[in-house]
């Protein structure tokens, strides 16, 4: 089974900085379609996560464009340009490359 | 607008069985694949199963295998979790998903709780 994890797993920001969440996969997330299936999700507290970004760098319909993600491979990297308020929470990279979905830890964003 | 309303809160005993339902509306329901994903209070998101509701062709994570049964009724465009022999560690925020080309609609969550 792919590993997920991430760095840091606790990211203290000040509003209108950058943050930046690193993913880290276990084997390569490159599927035999070409396509990596790489996704960051974002969990407000008390609510349900919420998809941000897919393969890699693609933003979902109506995330705002402070949100960017990169990455190939392995290697992976989630990040706000300029950290909102609205944007505290926990945030998750998760791999759909092989047929056993996975998570990472999350990585807790928070105000200093 | 797309929706998965899933079913209400559950407390169960340990040892026994607790069925999840999750309702999908404003698409249509049988053209992608939907999974169950759960979140212990205060931890992360681990993957339960998955579902092709076209054909019912299910994968499960296998921590949970032989213990959970994902299953769907296309007449009411609805997916089921069934997990078994339920101990305290089941405790969990129980989310259905669709994934269309992630995991783009994610349902309200159940909260199951296994307490004697």
């Amino acid at each position: 089974d792919i590993v997920m994890t991430q760095t840091p797993l606790s990211s203290p920001v000040t509003l209108g900085q950058p943050a930046s969440i690193s993913c880290r996969s276990s084997q390569s997330l490159v599927h035999s379609d070409g396509n990596t299936y790489l996704s960051w999700l974002q969990q407000r507290p008390g609510q349900p996560p919420r998809l941000l970004i897919y393969k890699i760098s693609n933003r979902l319909s109506g995330v705002p464009d402070r949100f960017s993600g990169s990455g190939a491979g392995t290697d992976f990297t989630l990040k706000i340009s300029r950290v909102e308020a609205e944007d505290v929470g926990v945030y998750y990279c998760m791999q759909a490359t092989q047929p056993l979905w996975s998570f990472g830890p999350g990585t807790k964003l928070e105000i200093k | 607008q797309v929706q998965l309303v899933q079913s209400g809160a559950e407390v169960k005993k340990p040892g026994a069985s607790v069925k999840v339902s999750c309702k999908a509306s404003g698409y249509t329901f049988t053209t992608y694949y939907m999974h169950w994903v759960r979140q212990a209070p205060g931890q992360g998101l681990e993957w339960v199963g998955m579902i092709h509701p076209s054909d019912g062709t299910t994968n499960y994570a296998q921590r949970f295998q032989g213990r959970v049964t994902v299953t769907r009724d296309t007449s009411t465009s609805t997916i089921y979790m069934d997990l078994g022999s339920l101990r305290s560690e089941d405790t969990a925020v129980y989310y259905c998903v669709r994934d269309r080309f992630a995991f783009d609609v994610w349902g309200q969550g159940t909260m199951v709780t296994v307490s004697s």
